[in-house]
């Protein structure tokens, strides 16, 4: 079974530049999340969405950060304009619907940036 | 806002050694504990999904307890192997409150 696919893996831009990162998930999972993981820190929850409905943008800095799901399926993540404080790995992540039996959720490989 | 604490940061063990971590988060509304191990550049893999007060998971050498009255977790490694070097990483409830990890190295 093909696992969560993200793309690029490393990324470089310079501050003020904008970056966008794809996520393909799981097939069958409607469930689709983006983490960002900076140096030190526990991955933090960027956004949630339910099929292609937003569940959870709650600490989406909104005013530089924009995610869609148009389809259902894949996700991309845009950073316009990048600060230096956004270098971190973009994770993705996918499950089925959380229910109170704790579904595992499947992470991809991440996006490397770094913001010079 | 949820708080997960996880000790310690860094674990530096021989091969062989057995070794611990915690996992301390709030005991109200729980809902479920996730354990992922993390290797650099690779994808964070699930280790176990815990939801009840007393469950105990393991998975070869690895297993896990969870206490969710004191709220608190453990994680064990018995026989430590160069190949379990990772970041351990415990996350609370449905959307994934992580903590910041505990960085194990083994050394040969």
């Amino acid at each position: 079974e093909a696992g969560v696919a993200q793309s690029p893996r490393y990324k470089i831009i310079e501050k003020r530049q904008s970056v966008a990162f794809w996520c393909n998930p799981i097939s069958g999972h409607a469930t689709l999340y983006w983490y960002q993981q900076i140096l030190g820190q526990g991955p933090k929850l960027l956004i949630q969405f339910q099929n292609n409905g937003v569940v959870d943008d709650s600490q989406l800095p909104k005013d530089r950060f924009s995610a869609e799901r148009l389809k259902g399926v894949d996700s991309t993540l845009k950073i316009q304009p990048a600060k230096l404080e956004d270098s971190a790995v973009y994770l993705c992540a996918s499950s089925l619907p959380p229910n109170r039996a704790g579904n595992t959720i499947y992470f991809g490989e991440g996006s490397w940036l770094t913001v010079v | 806002i949820l708080n997960v604490e996880q000790s310690p940061q860094s674990l530096h063990v021989q091969e062989g050694d057995s070794t611990n971590f915690t996992c301390s988060f709030p005991s109200s509304n729980f809902y479920a504990l996730h354990w992922y191990r993390w290797e650099t550049a690779k994808s964070p893999e699930a280790l176990f999904v815990m939801t009840l007060n007393g469950d105990e998971k393991k998975k070869g050498r690895i297993s896990a307890t969870l206490n969710t009255k004191e709220g608190y977790s453990y994680l064990y490694i018995k026989g430590s192997q160069p190949e379990d070097s990772a970041t351990y990483l415990c996350a609370l409830g449905g959307k994934l409150i992580f903590g910041q990890g505990t960085e194990l190295s083994v050394k040969p």
